[in-house]
């Protein structure tokens, strides 16, 4: 079964950094690019980053370039995303989700940027 | 990395039809067979329904069907059930290699 968990998300204020992880299971990780996703509070879902299965090629919004780095790990079958310079507008459910066609999502994980 | 158009609510009765219509450019939508369509229930993470524009995936019913044409991808869904109620939203591939989603649809069941 596949399985995605996201975790590390938290209150952060305005200015400072984070840094997400999603593990992954049940599949064979080190074939399929990886993708993060965001939510606003009551809003619509935004694509934030692409990493291909090679980190290869790695792809950013244009709201989060500059500021947030996607990476993973195939030997620990893990995604990141650090984010750094974090603004209020920043505040959402962030997603890790498989493969191009996101196929497969995992549960989420909250950040809020706030003072 | 423009958003696309989608209609913010539609509604149905049970065991109607209604489509959705994701609009976007020559550049995303129109360019590329690469559009998806994801269902979301309150509080829970979205679910993949209609890859490459038509593909279904294994355990999505077939009331379920995507389509295109230029610039436009729709989804149908036939026979309404109450459970189908929830939010939709498209998804494609840019000509930036990056990937945009629409608004998002509220589907209510009548």
């Amino acid at each position: 079964e596949v399985q995605l968990v996201e975790s590390g998300g938290g209150l952060v204020k305005p200015g400072g950094s984070l840094r997400l992880s999603c593990a992954a299971s049940g599949f064979t990780f080190s074939s399929y690019s990886m993708n993060w996703v965001r939510q606003a509070p009551g809003k619509g879902l935004e694509w934030v980053s692409s990493i291909s299965s090679s980190s290869s090629y790695i792809y950013y919004a244009d709201s989060v370039k500059g500021r947030f780095t996607i990476s993973r790990d195939n030997a620990k079958n893990s995604l990141y995303l650090q984010m750094n310079s974090l603004r209020a507008e920043d505040t959402a459910v962030y997603y890790c989700a498989r493969d191009a066609d996101f196929d497969y999502w995992g549960q989420g994980t909250l950040v809020t940027v706030s003072s | 990395q423009s958003a696309l158009t989608q209609p913010a609510s539609v509604s149905g009765s049970p065991g109607q039809s209604i489509t959705i219509s994701c609009t976007g450019t020559s550049s995303d939508v129109g360019g590329y067979n690469y559009v998806s369509w994801y269902q979301q229930h309150p509080g829970k993470a979205p679910k993949l329904m209609i890859y490459e524009v038509s593909n279904r995936p294994s355990g999505v019913s077939n009331r379920f069907s995507g389509s295109k044409s230029g610039n436009t991808a729709s989804l149908t869904i036939s026979g309404l059930q109450a459970e189908d109620e929830a939010d939709y939203y498209c998804s494609s591939y840019t000509s930036s290699s990056t990937r945009t989603f629409g608004g998002g649809t509220k589907l209510t069941v009548l």
